[in-house]
């Protein structure tokens, strides 16, 4: 069975700080596939970032980063100078080829960044 | 590129009605897949299908059940709702096994 697992419930920070969201993951597949979705008020799931088992080659674009770590199975995403409009709920996910298409979600990480 | 579409986006039943919720993909995407989000059980599984066939599915009983048409549109209908059914209701497409790309998705408050 597949989980994921994203510990913050809730993380309240001033503009312009550094955020941090973990995310641990737990899978018997070798090949599988991790992604990071942001869920904004309206509801809708923005995608942000997929990487595969095979690439722990960490990234940023812009203001975020991530950075995968087989070793100790995290996903961890930050968000570099935080602003108000990265007020969300974040939801780490996996899938595998095992399990074809379906994403597992973690329970989600809401993020608000006041002025 | 049109992003994906879900009408209708608000629904309202009464329990034992039936509802059917649709999606219209991504142009060229042949996956779509649906999710049930609510506040104690989170984002759940429903099922995938591609090119027509169910080729996934979730842990979800038989009142939940889906279809997709040629044309990569998919359906997706509730029977004999309870009210635990009350939920917002995800569709996602996808080439095929890559990324999801999700839609805004339609609420369903069941009374």
């Amino acid at each position: 069975a597949q989980k994921v697992t994203q510990a913050q419930t809730e993380i309240s920070v001033v503009e312009k700080e550094d955020v941090t969201l973990d995310c641990v993951y737990e899978t018997r597949d070798t090949t599988y596939y991790l992604f990071w979705y942001k869920q904004p008020p309206s509801g809708e799931l923005v995608f942000l970032i997929r990487r595969n088992s095979f690439d722990e080659q960490n990234e940023i674009s812009g203001r975020y980063s991530w950075n995968f770590q087989k070793s100790t199975s995290s996903f961890n995403f930050t968000i570099t100078a935080s602003q108000v409009v990265d007020s969300a709920v974040y939801f780490c996910a996996l899938s595998s080829v095992a399990a074809g298409n379906k994403l597992t979600f973690g329970g989600g990480t809401r993020v608000l960044v006041k002025p | 590129k049109a992003g994906v579409t879900q009408t209708p986006r608000y629904l309202i039943k009464t329990r034992g009605q039936q509802v059917t919720l649709s999606c219209s993909p991504i142009s060229g995407h042949r996956s779509v897949s649906w999710y049930q989000q609510t506040p104690g059980q989170g984002l759940q599984f429903l099922f995938e299908y591609f090119s027509e066939t169910q080729r996934n599915k979730g842990n979800f009983p038989g009142r939940f059940s889906g279809r997709q048409f040629s044309n990569s549109r998919s359906e997706m209908n509730v029977s004999t709702l309870e009210l635990g059914d009350s939920a917002l209701y995800l569709c996602a497409s996808s080439p095929d096994r890559e990324e999801q790309y999700f839609g805004p998705g339609t609420r369903l408050t069941v009374t």
